[in-house]
């Protein structure tokens, strides 16, 4: 099984901040590395898919990079409404796996 | 655009079975895969397993291996997650989850979750 190391685990920034949270795969996983928001009492909900691309409907200042193991998902002015869960899961296996989540909080 | 819709909260003792639906409305079963996700109180998301409704073909988590199963009901659209001999641990908001363009593409649409509760 592919494992997915996310980091940090949490974050305190403030609004107007530009944050940066990792996701690490231990094999190869190309390009196949989707990051997802998720709000206290919600579904998850899809920004980025295939390490780069933009979800329809998303903000543009979430923005996705990187490829083979290493991945990173930046919000470039942290508003009001980012503060909220946000998970990597990986889609090159058939087996997939989420990563453990990087929880953005107020500071 | 998909939607998915699951059915309501259970509460259940340990030892038993549960069995979550979920209905896809507003498409059609096609080449999409569905999938089960759970999320255990103050926890992460764990993926469990998907089903490709039109070939029956189901993949399962490792840890879930032989103690989940996956079916689909073609005429109602409908994909079920049926998990058995119910621990605590089990207690968890369940969510099913569409795959986008193919099978084995990312989630692109969700259901709205449905609380297990598994009691002694």
């Amino acid at each position: 099984d592919i494992q997915m190391t996310q980091s940090p685990s949490s974050l305190s920034a403030s609004v107007g901040d530009r944050v940066t949270i990792t996701c690490r795969a231990s094999h190869n996983i190309h390009t196949y590395l989707n990051w997802y928001q998720q709000r206290p009492g919600k579904a998850p909900k899809l920004l980025i898919y295939e390490a780069s691309r933009l979800q329809g409907g998303v903000p543009s200042r979430f923005s996705g990079g990187g490829s083979g193991t290493d991945f990173t998902l930046t919000i470039s002015s942290l508003q009001p409404e980012d503060f909220a869960t946000y998970y990597c899961l990986e889609s090159f296996t058939t087996l997939w796996t989420f990563g453990q989540g990087t929880k953005v909080e107020i500071k | 655009q998909v939607q998915l819709v699951q059915s309501g909260a259970e509460v259940t003792k340990t030892g038993s079975s549960v069995k979550v639906s979920c209905k896809a409305s507003g498409g059609t079963f096609t080449t999409y895969a569905l999938s089960w996700v759970r999320q255990a109180p103050g926890q992460g998301l764990e993926w469990m397993g998907r089903i490709i409704p039109i070939l029956h073909r189901a993949n399962y988590a490792q840890k879930f291996q032989g103690r989940v199963t996956i079916t689909a009901d073609l005429s109602t659209t409908t994909v079920y997650l049926e998990v058995s001999s119910l621990r605590s641990e089990d207690t968890a908001v369940y969510y099913c989850a569409k795959s986008a363009y193919s099978a084995y593409a990312y989630f692109d649409s969700w259901g709205q979750g449905t609380l297990v509760a598994v009691s002694s």
